[in-house]
């Protein structure tokens, strides 16, 4: 059974701190992880997509992979009160099936 | 930006009745899908298609129907609803990348309340 896994939380953080949510998982030839964020009652929407290992930034985000390790990490500077959010880890084999995680809820405390 | 439309955001329906969810994309995707939603369970994949008049069973199935007749639209139904299919339904469309990514953009959702 291929998994995802995340801590559920909630994560908090106060505000203007480093967010950081991890996500491990099972299958070794996962080739593509994405972070979605969804606001409660919300639909989840892509916030990043990392696909080799090392580091991927875009503005206050940072997505982080480690094949080896099979964990993917994503790092939030300067966390804002409109952060707070779940956010679900992706990943896709390269098959149509994506494995999503349950989710970590973020708490930016102001 | 692409746009997945929903037809119904709430829906309340009685046990045993035919219910159709409809979903609309605008970027001429190739590939479609339907999750539900729960929590503590996270998205599971019911059904999906990646062609018109093509669908595949995802890992949860059993209950549901799709229809993909035209590339735009993909209907998920549900033939008897129960109240075990009382969640929230997403839509989402995608298109494979030059990276060989597949990337998954959702519609808003729909939440079917059984009764």
């Amino acid at each position: 059974q291929k998994e995802v896994e995340q801590n559920s939380g909630p994560l908090s953080v106060p505000e203007g701190a480093i967010a950081s949510l991890n996500c491990t998982y099972s299958d070794r030839v996962s080739q593509s992880f994405f972070w979605y964020r969804q606001y409660s009652g919300k639909s989840p929407e892509l916030i990043m997509s990392i696909y080799s290992n090392g580091d991927k930034e875009d503005g206050r985000f940072t997505a982080q992979l480690n094949k080896a390790s099979q964990y993917v990490s994503l790092l939030i500077r300067d966390s804002q009160p409109s952060d707070s959010a779940t956010y679900l880890c992706a990943v896709d084999s390269g098959t149509y099936k994506y494995i999503f995680g349950t989710g970590t809820r973020l708490k930016v405390l102001a | 930006d692409v746009k997945v439309t929903q037809s119904s955001r709430y829906l309340v329906k009685r046990t045993g009745e035919k219910v159709f969810l409809e979903c609309v994309q605008d970027m001429d995707h190739e590939n479609m899908f339907w999750y539900r939603q729960d929590p503590g369970l996270g998205l599971r994949l019911i059904y999906f298609s990646y062609d018109v008049k093509m669908k595949e069973k995802g890992d949860i199935p059993e209950g549901y129907s799709v229809s993909r007749e035209k590339k735009e639209r993909f209907s998920l139904i549900l033939e008897s609803a129960s109240t075990n299919q009382t969640s929230m339904y997403l839509c989402a469309s995608s298109l494979w990348e030059s990276s060989g990514a597949n990337v998954l953009t959702f519609g808003a959702g729909s939440r079917l309340t059984v009764l």
